[in-house]
């Protein structure tokens, strides 16, 4: 468990407003990740960090940024939100820098936009 | 863009009998992970392989490596209600910075008692 928590658990909101979810974790871990989950398409990768102030893109960031000021924090910002943008995001964390790329998830933000 | 494909997409079964659900890619992967998502929860890693033709069981369930190191599936033995849930391959390139795992669509099993 590596202790990750996801702020709101679930979120209404309506197009064009901006919308900043966060992610916490309380064991130091080096990588965070945000991914969206829609049917049918498993996992998507938005945007991730390799530490603090370092992030990079995923294969779906088009509409998103991200912020990481200090280790246990990662944010998602829809800077305005489109209906496209209603889904499940998940964030997670990797244990440690080594090869095997296991990564540990939050319970997950419902995002609905109206 | 790298593509693993998962099959079967859903799958309803009865209590007691026997499924495999595949990973499939073009793409060699340096490990594949397994996951278990359960409704309203984040995905729990079951399993990680590495090794080209890898088996590894955890109780009822069996996850393979292809020798290539480009496909796995996961077998479980006599399913019970307490498997249902969406099942997850991911696969990790080798070498990629950042540590980037591609997800399969997912396998939404059913067994019903």
């Amino acid at each position: 468990d590596a202790g990750i928590t996801q702020s709101p658990r679930h979120k209404v909101t309506e197009t064009g407003t901006p919308v900043t979810l966060r992610c916490h974790q309380t064991e130091n871990h080096r990588y965070m990740y945000w991914y969206r989950q829609d049917p049918g398409h498993g996992l998507r990768l938005i945007h991730y960090s390799y530490g603090v102030k370092d992030t990079d893109k995923g294969e779906v960031s088009d509409g998103y940024s991200v912020s990481r000021s200090k280790t246990e924090d990662f944010l998602l910002t829809l800077e305005s939100a489109t209906s496209s943008q209603t889904s499940v995001y998940f964030c997670a964390t990797k244990l440690r820098d080594r090869d095997l790329y296991e990564q540990y998830f939050g319970p997950g933000t419902r995002l609905t936009v109206t | 863009t790298q593509l693993l494909e998962q099959s079967p997409q859903f799958l309803s079964i009865q209590e007691g009998e026997n499924l495999t659900v595949y990973c499939n890619s073009s793409s060699v992967f340096s490990s594949l992970q397994w996951y278990r998502q359960e409704p309203g929860e984040g995905p729990v890693l079951l399993v990680t392989v590495v090794t080209g033709g890898e088996v590894k069981k955890l109780k009822r369930l069996t996850f393979q490596f292809g020798d290539a190191r480009k496909d796995s599936s996961l077998h479980i033995t006599a399913a019970q209600p307490g498997d249902t849930g969406l099942y997850l391959c991911a696969g990790a390139l080798g070498g990629n910075q950042g540590g980037k795992l591609i997800f399969g669509q997912g396998t939404e099993l059913s067994v019903k008692p």
